[in-house]
């Protein structure tokens, strides 16, 4: 099993959906994750720490099911500008490593 | 902005040529991480630095070496290029306090 597995997608959703992604994780002493959005030939950027059950800002809400181990990233209100490969990532248990999911890809309709 | 750079942003170069990717940043970070991204395995570790001449392997590091003579450089050097290295590498650093890591706009690297 992958220590991060995040569903490819794509999802395809037309502007003003709400969509969610899923992610598992195996190392279930990982305390924090994170999302980052990675845009096309761009590099990956930060967009939410998640340290305790969720986080949210904005459209965006990050929820955290230790029991199950998984990571969920709720978009609310889709833009465009959302449309990107959003990475799913967790710490290598006592270290400063991350591990990558190999990202969910999003695609917004007009 | 995390105030990373890295270059050169493109090569190309031949299989068997020796190549030298360098990442610099301004803010005197301790940690510093190179990754490389392919389409179906994601970023994956090569190496990663947690201080000047303190390195160490990740994941991937078989046929890539790196240096940290100064805080501020990272270099990732390819002895002996293979088609296999053609990929697009991405410098990270993270601060001191947490686990984020923030990127670099990437070098995208051609092995013919």
């Amino acid at each position: 099993r992958k220590e991060v597995e995040q569903d490819p997608g794509p999802f395809n959703v037309p502007e003003g959906a709400t969509v969610a992604f899923n992610c598992t994780y195996s190392n279930s002493a990982s305390q924090s994750f994170f999302w980052y959005r990675q845009d096309c030939r761009k590099e990956p950027k930060l967009l939410m720490s998640v340290y305790s059950s969720g986080n949210e800002d904005g459209r965006f809400t990050a929820q955290l099911n230790r029991a199950s181990q998984y990571i969920s990233l709720l978009i609310r209100d889709s833009k465009l500008s959302d449309s990107a490969t959003y990475l799913c990532v967790a710490p290598l248990a006592s270290s400063y490593k991350l591990i990558f999911g190999s990202g969910t890809r999003l695609l917004v309709r007009p | 902005d995390a105030g990373i750079t890295q270059s050169p942003r493109h090569k190309v170069t031949e299989t068997g040529t020796p190549v030298t990717l360098r990442c610099h940043q301004t803010e005197n970070h301790r940690y510093m991480y190179w990754y490389r991204q392919d389409p179906g395995h994601g970023l994956r570790l090569i190496h990663y630095s947690y201080g000047v001449k303190d390195t160490d392997k990740g994941e991937v590091s078989d046929g890539y070496s790196v240096s940290r003579s100064k805080t501020e450089d990272f270099l990732l050097t390819l002895e002996s290029a293979t088609s296999s290295q053609t990929s697009v590498y991405f410098c990270a650093i993270k601060r001191e306090a947490g686990y984020e890591q923030y990127f670099g706009p990437g070098t995208r690297l051609t092995v013919t």
